[in-house]
């Protein structure tokens, strides 16, 4: 089993629509949650971080983490084709000081 | 927000040479920087990590005498890659650790792509 898992899509989602991005991971003691967004060609960008159960919001974006089901996230309201992009969710496994694991990524294409 | 950059942003070199990349971040310092590679279409792969002031540690089949890294400062952090060979071609990218904020949060560098002719 791998230790943070994605759906690696391709997800098509039309324009306007809510795009939803999930992402299971393995270690229970797992502490601090991120989304990063990667275009091709370029580097991950961070665009959410996440500690503690619930909802969390930005803008048109919202990560959810539920720790006793080991899941978390993102939600993009309104998507728009510029979200176009990879997703990336990246944990914090215990005992790994702090060092971040990386799912696969999920391909989100929004369609005009 | 938290800055990294990297230098060059894109360098071509011939089989054999050696190619320095640097990783700096702006505006936070970062006692912990990561080196990654990532081929087209796949996924970010860690290299090695980064320790200001001590020696780097290597992820599992990363040979440690042709990426040397160095981190001499809380704002630097250089890979060198020794004698290249075109395998070596791929996206290299750095991500620094603001350690400042307590959220550890890791923020990465665009990146520089090699090419070895």
């Amino acid at each position: 089993q791998k230790e943070v898992e994605q759906n690696s899509g391709p997800l098509s989602v039309p324009e306007g629509a809510i795009a939803s991005l999930n992402c299971t991971y393995s270690d229970r003691g797992s502490q601090s949650f991120f989304w990063y967004r990667q275009y091709s060609g370029k580097s991950p960008e961070l665009i959410m971080s996440i500690y503690s159960n619930g909802d969390k919001e930005d803008g048109r974006f919202t990560a959810q983490l539920n720790k006793a089901s080991q899941y978390v996230s993102l939600l993009i309201r309104d998507s728009q084709p510029s979200d176009s992009a990879t997703y990336l969710c990246a944990v914090t496994l215990s005992g790994s000081a702090r060092q971040l694991t990386f799912g696969s990524g999920t391909q989100l294409t929004v369609l005009p | 927000g938290a800055v990294v950059s990297q230098h060059p942003s894109w360098v071509i070199c011939k089989s054999g040479t050696s190619v320095k990349i640097e990783c700096r971040s702006l505006d936070f310092q970062a006692t912990t920087m990561f080196w990654y590679r990532q081929f087209p279409k796949q996924s970010l792969m860690l290299m090695a990590t980064s320790n200001e002031g001590s020696k780097a540690t290597y992820e599992q089949g990363v040979e440690k005498d042709k990426f040397l890294i160095n981190h001499a400062s809380l704002t630097l952090s250089t890979l060198t890659v020794t004698s290249a060979h075109p395998e070596d071609s791929s996206f290299y990218i750095c991500s620094a650790r603001d350690d400042g904020t307590g959220a550890y949060e890791q923020y990465f560098g665009p990146g520089t792509r090699l090419t070895v002719t």
